[in-house]
C-alpha cells in the first residue's frame, strides 16, 4: 500500500495518560499535515511539517500536544496528560512539493478515545 | 479568515434521483476547491477539486461540482444516486495558491440515499 499510513488506527486510553500516534507519508512527500475531527465536525488543522521544519501550529495544538517529523519522513503526534475532550479522529495528510494543501492525500485516521 | 458552510446536516434522496449537496465558502481571493467523502470509521476519500479553468469539475463515482464566483458556492452533484453514495461529504477551500498549508472544512453532509 503506498497511501498515507496511520499507527495505531484505534486507541483507548485513560484520562491522564500520554498517547502517541504515527503518521508514514507517501514516500517522497516533503509535506505532512495533522488534523482532528470531532463528533459532527469537519477536520480542524492542527500543524504541518515541510520536511522535518514544523511550519505552522494552529491553536488547537495546546501545550499538551507535540508534533515531531525528525528525518523528515514519518512523524508522531503526541498528546500528554489526555482529556476526555481529546477524544477524536486525528487524520494525517501529506502532498510532494509545492503543491501544498490543494494535491493532499489523508490517510484512514486514529481514533482516540479518552474514558 | 477562511470558513467554509455546508447549510445541510442531512439530504436524503432516493436512490436513481440526482441529488444536490451544498456547499459555500468564504475566502480570499481566488479559492481552491474540494470535496471529500468520508465512510464510518475511515479517512478522507477525496472525489474532485476545483483549481482554475472549467466551472463544472467532474470527478469520481460520477460526482461533479459547479464553482459559482458570484455566489461563492461550490455544491455536489450527481445526475443518478446509489445507495452505496451513502456516506458523509465534506466540502473544504483553501487559499489558491501553491504554497497555501492547511484546508478549511465544512462540518459535513450526511447523504442518506434509499431505494
Amino acid at each position: 500500500d503506498t497511501g498515507v499510513s496511520q499507527d495505531p488506527r484505534h486507541k483507548i486510553t485513560k484520562r491522564g495518560q500520554n498517547v502517541t500516534f504515527r503518521c508514514d507519508p507517501i514516500s517522497e512527500h516533503n509535506r505532512l499535515y495533522w488534523y482532528r475531527q470531532t463528533l459532527g465536525q469537519g477536520p480542524e488543522f492542527l500543524t504541518y511539517f515541510q520536511n522535518e521544519a514544523q511550519l505552522e501550529k494552529s491553536r488547537l495544538l495546546s501545550d499538551r500536544f507535540s508534533a515531531e517529523r525528525p528525518k523528515g519522513s514519518f512523524s508522531t503526534l503526541e498528546i500528554q496528560r489526555t482529556e476526555q475532550g481529546d477524544s477524536a479522529m486525528y487524520l494525517c495528510a501529506s502532498s510532494l512539493g509545492t503543491g501544498g494543501a490543494k494535491d493532499a492525500f489523508f490517510g484512514q485516521g486514529t481514533r482516540l478515545t479518552v474514558v | 479568515a477562511q470558513s467554509v458552510a455546508q447549510p445541510e446536516d442531512q439530504v436524503n434522496v432516493a436512490e436513481g434521483n440526482p441529488l444536490t449537496v451544498k456547499c459555500t465558502y468564504s475566502v480570499s481571493g481566488n479559492p481552491y476547491l474540494f470535496w471529500y467523502v468520508q465512510y464510518p470509521n475511515r479517512g478522507l476519500q477525496f472525489l474532485l477539486k476545483y483549481i482554475t479553468g472549467d466551472n463544472l469539475v467532474k470527478g469520481s463515482y460520477g460526482f461533479e461540482a459547479e464553482f459559482n464566483k458570484s455566489q461563492t458556492s461550490f455544491h455536489l452533484k450527481k445526475p443518478s444516486a446509489l445507495v452505496s453514495d451513502s456516506a458523509l461529504y465534506f466540502c473544504a477551500a483553501t487559499r489558491g495558491t501553491g504554497t497555501a498549508s492547511k484546508l478549511t472544512f465544512g462540518t459535513g453532509t450526511r447523504l442518506q440515499v434509499t431505494l
